[in-house]
């Protein structure tokens, strides 16, 4: 298994552009998750989905938007990019409510 | 709100020694305790979790100890290696339903000192 993938590792936006962040997973986890971290910082939840077709937002959602239409993918999109959403972007997945397993991590740099 | 948090920012251990890295919750209603390890440029990896009716639980080289009555959580690493630098993060949820999500701890910076 590869576990959580996701694309790109470093990306660098101008303000106002546009872009989605890849997830996949391939464990066939039900629950999927976003989280941002900035820099020494811990993770703060932006959406997080039970099963395809259910989203829910979490902590800091603005800003962002999620859609879940198949089990194993978990797109991120970021409509009008601002400089406050430079951070370290993680994608995670879990079988249930408990233990997550975290992607790499996405780098984005909005300038 | 509810939340999770550390008391120390920042730890310094010798090599060999054993690190404790503590936690302190506000959830009451939390039963589901995990901590995260990351190392520098990588994601949270998973370490060791705990269920709210036990209060000990030991893994290789690491134990978790939750005391309720005081929202303590702890995460002790015996026998220190460099390899255990990194930010450790404790998570808690309350919820069995998948509704209520992990809230994560700031983190505590362990450095082994070789």
């Amino acid at each position: 298994n590869a576990g959580v993938t996701q694309t790109p590792k470093f990306r660098i936006l101008k303000i106002g552009q546009s872009m989605t962040l890849q997830c996949t997973q391939d464990m066939n986890h039900n629950y999927m998750y976003w989280y941002r971290q900035d820099p020494g910082m811990g993770l703060k939840l932006i959406y997080y989905s039970v099963g395809a077709g259910i989203t829910d937002k979490g902590e800091v959602p603005n800003g962002y938007n999620v859609s879940r239409s198949t089990t194993e993918d978990f797109p991120l999109r970021l409509e009008l990019a601002a400089p406050s959403q430079t951070s370290v972007y993680f994608c995670a997945s879990s079988y249930g409510e408990e233990t997550q397993y975290f992607g790499p991590g996405t780098r984005l740099l909005v300038l | 709100g509810e939340s999770v948090g550390l008391h120390l920012p920042t730890l310094s251990v010798q090599e060999g020694d054993n690190s404790i890295i503590n936690c302190a919750y506000s959830n009451s209603a939390s039963d589901y305790f995990i901590w995260y390890k990351q190392e520098s440029g990588k994601g949270p990896q998973f370490i060791i979790d705990i269920r709210s009716n036990m209060d000990k639980r030991q893994g290789q080289r690491v134990t978790v100890l939750l005391n309720k009555t005081v929202k303590h959580l702890s995460l002790q690493i015996a026998a220190t290696q460099p390899g255990d630098s990194a930010v450790y993060f404790c998570a808690e949820t309350a919820g069995a339903s998948g509704n209520t999500p992990l809230v994560f701890g700031k983190g505590t910076r362990l450095s082994v000192i070789a």
